[in-house]
């Protein structure tokens, strides 16, 4: 299977901040990942696949991008609903891996 | 409005079987993958497979074949994931997500999750 890595695994920020997260590839994945948020008690929500398209109705201040084996998802101001679990997935290669996540809190 | 509607939670004895259910709208079922992702309590995301409600092919995680069943009931737009035995080691949030390949076959819509608890 493809390992996925995530770092930080969590980071404490404020209001405005700018936030990177990083997700590293155990091989070349191409543009075959993708970005979920997903907030206490409540299902993952797409946020951006492939690796830099935005799913319909997210903000524009999340962005993602890279290719092959490292990608970066980035929160240009941080705002009070961004508060989450953020997981990044691979769909390169059969199983469809998930990074361990990166929590984001204040 | 896409929605995929899951069963409620469940609360089994280790041996007992269990299937929970995922009821789609809003798009044409056959069309799309549907697919199961456990989450443990306290832990992160874990693919199991995924069903084309079409003819029913499945692709399960080699971590999970055996495991579980996935099936389709093409008629109620309905999918499920089924456990013959389960253990105390399948208590998780079970989400069902649609998989679009529109969308580099990222899970788009999701459920709302089931919760299900495995004790004695």
């Amino acid at each position: 299977d493809i390992q996925m890595t995530q770092s930080p695994s969590s980071l404490s920020a404020s209001v405005g901040d700018r936030v990177t997260i990083t997700c590293r590839a155990s091989q070349s994945i191409g543009n075959y990942l993708n970005w979920y948020q997903q907030k206490p008690g409540k299902a993952p929500k797409l946020l951006i696949y492939a690796p830099s398209t935005l799913q319909s109705g997210v903000p524009s201040r999340f962005s993602g991008r890279g290719s092959g084996t490292e990608f970066t998802l980035t929160i240009s101001s941080l705002q009070p609903d961004d508060f989450a679990t953020y997981y990044c997935q691979q769909t390169h290669r059969s199983p469809p891996t998930f990074g361990p996540g990166t929590k984001v809190d204040i | 409005e896409v929605q995929l509607l899951q069963s409620g939670a469940e609360l089994k004895k280790p041996g007992e079987s269990l299937k929970i259910s995922c009821k789609c709208s809003g798009y044409r079922f056959p069309n799309d993958w549907i697919g199961w992702v456990r989450q443990m309590p306290g832990k992160g995301l874990e693919w199991m497979g995924i069903i084309y409600p079409g003819d029913s092919e499945t692709r399960y995680s080699p971590s999970f074949e055996g495991q579980v069943t996935m099936s389709v009931d093409k008629s109620i737009n309905t999918a499920y994931l089924h456990w013959s035995r389960l253990k105390a080691s399948d208590t998780a949030m079970y989400y069902c997500a649609r998989r679009t390949s529109a969308a580099a076959s990222a899970f788009d819509v999701w459920g709302q999750g089931t919760l299900v608890t495995v004790s004695s």
